[in-house]
């Protein structure tokens, strides 16, 4: 069975700090991998994926996640946060067939 | 191009009651996955809908079911609600059965009283 860990429930930063979400999964199998982010009151949006290829996958609003196979870690990065990325964020994880699993979700709060 | 729409946005139901959510997918999509988000919680996979059967199910008891019509629509049916099935019941879609990519919509407010 495939599961999702992410390590920060919640997460309070003054704007332009950086910030790193971690994200550990598990699964046996070749995965696809993706962020997701829920603005207050707005639906669940993919921030971004990893299929394959380059490890470092580069998403919307100057998001960016690494991919690292042998940690099983899939941690998101902004080098710069806004207080418009107040957001909650959510890693999830697909071993196939779509049945995706996500994690128990990152309140990031983004301090003016 | 719409996206994934659901409805209704917000529903309270009692005890032992049951209930019906709708589901439209974004156009072009095929595909339909339904989550329920408690409070706190990341989404959980309910069940998916491919070519009007379900696919994969998730660890939901069969009070929880769900039908998939010719346009790809969805609806998902819960029986005899419990309180802890008060949740946001979001839809998901994706292009076919093997794109990973979804997309979803804003799901609706269950309250169970």
């Amino acid at each position: 069975a495939q599961s999702v860990s992410q390590h920060n429930h919640h997460v309070i930063l003054s704007e332009a700090a950086s910030l790193e979400l971690g994200c550990n999964y598990s699964y046996g199998g070749t995965v696809n991998l993706f962020w997701y982010v829920q603005y207050p009151g707005q639906h669940l949006q993919l921030l971004l994926k990893y299929f394959s290829g380059d490890p470092l996958v580069k998403g919307i609003k100057g998001f960016e996640a690494e991919f690292i196979k042998s940690k099983f870690s899939f941690n998101l990065r902004k080098p710069s946060v806004q207080w418009s990325d107040t957001a909650e964020y959510f890693c999830a994880v697909n071993g196939g067939y779509q049945k995706v699993t996500f994690g128990t979700g990152t309140k990031l709060q983004v301090i003016p | 191009d719409a996206g994934v729409t659901q409805s209704p946005t917000h529903l309270i139901k009692t005890r032992g009651q049951q209930v019906t959510l709708r589901c439209s997918p974004k156009s072009g999509h095929d595909t339909v996955s339904w989550y329920q988000q408690a409070l706190g919680q990341g989404p959980q996979f309910i069940f998916q809908y491919y070519e009007e059967e379900e696919r994969q199910r998730g660890n939901f008891p069969d009070r929880f079911s769900g039908h998939q019509f010719p346009n790809y629509s969805s609806e998902l049916n819960v029986n005899a609600l419990l309180l802890g099935d008060s949740a946001l019941y979001l839809c998901a879609s994706t292009r076919d059965r093997v794109s990973a990519e979804a997309f979803f919509g804003q799901g609706t407010r269950l309250t169970v009283v």
